[in-house]
């Protein structure tokens, strides 16, 4: 199952609301992940199963859809929310990732 | 705490062996299976594979399939991922992650394994 993000970078500024896209080259019904990762850093868990706010993330993130198409909204950024974002389809092996989108936060 | 602890940088030549490790610590070890997956320079990330350290039970990628080995000891609470003869293209950094469920998401990441292969 391919996995197609969108943007692949983008620029904002803090207090902004941001949306990144997923998408599914077929259906995943609702297992989608997503991820945020600094440089340097391993990837840490945000949101899981589209919409499940993994412990400890703030509650300005958001997720949702269902089938093959997802969103990840980042709403009040903040400068420490500059980082890559990727999502995963954990609906079946192997399981793939998205290519990324990098946040950058003027 | 949960902690997945992996081993450190590796600088190794093509052909040569190397088994990396990942030592899971502040949870029952064998109720999650443990993945790898792989990140190339200035890259994104890519499942390589994973166990049940109950049973040692292992899916591959396909494209990883034949090329790595992934098992585990579950007496000391480590996975590990190996290869046979390594390629320049093998260089990457490597992680450890904790499955949430078998077939969820990875909530508890390594810190990285930085594999340098070159002549």
């Amino acid at each position: 199952i391919q996995m197609t993000q969108s943007p692949s970078s983008l620029s904002t500024s803090v207090g902004d609301t941001v949306t990144i896209t997923c998408r599914a080259s077929q259906y995943i019904n609702i297992f989608l992940n997503w991820y945020q990762q600094k440089p340097g850093k391993a990837p840490k868990l945000l949101m899981y199963e589209t919409s499940n706010l993994e412990s400890g993330v703030p509650a300005r993130f958001n997720g949702s859809g269902s089938g093959t198409d997802f969103t990840l909204t980042i709403s009040s950024l903040q400068p420490e929310d500059c980082a890559t974002y990727y999502c995963q389809q954990s609906y079946s092996t192997p399981s793939t990732f998205g290519q990324g989108t990098k946040l950058e936060i003027k | 705490e949960v902690q997945l602890v992996q081993s450190g940088v590796e600088v190794k030549k093509p052909g040569e062996s190397l088994r990396i490790s990942c030592k899971g610590s502040g949870y029952a070890f064998t109720d999650q299976w443990i993945t790898w997956v792989r990140q190339m320079p200035g890259k994104g990330l890519e499942w390589m594979g994973r166990i049940d350290p109950t049973d040692s039970y292992t899916n591959y990628s396909p494209s990883f399939q034949g090329h790595v080995t992934i098992s585990v000891d579950k007496t000391i609470n480590t996975a590990y991922l190996q290869w046979s003869s390594l390629k320049a293209s093998d260089t990457a950094t490597y992680y450890c992650a904790r499955l949430k469920t078998v077939a969820g998401p990875f909530d508890f990441w390594g810190q990285g394994t930085l594999v340098a292969v070159s002549s």
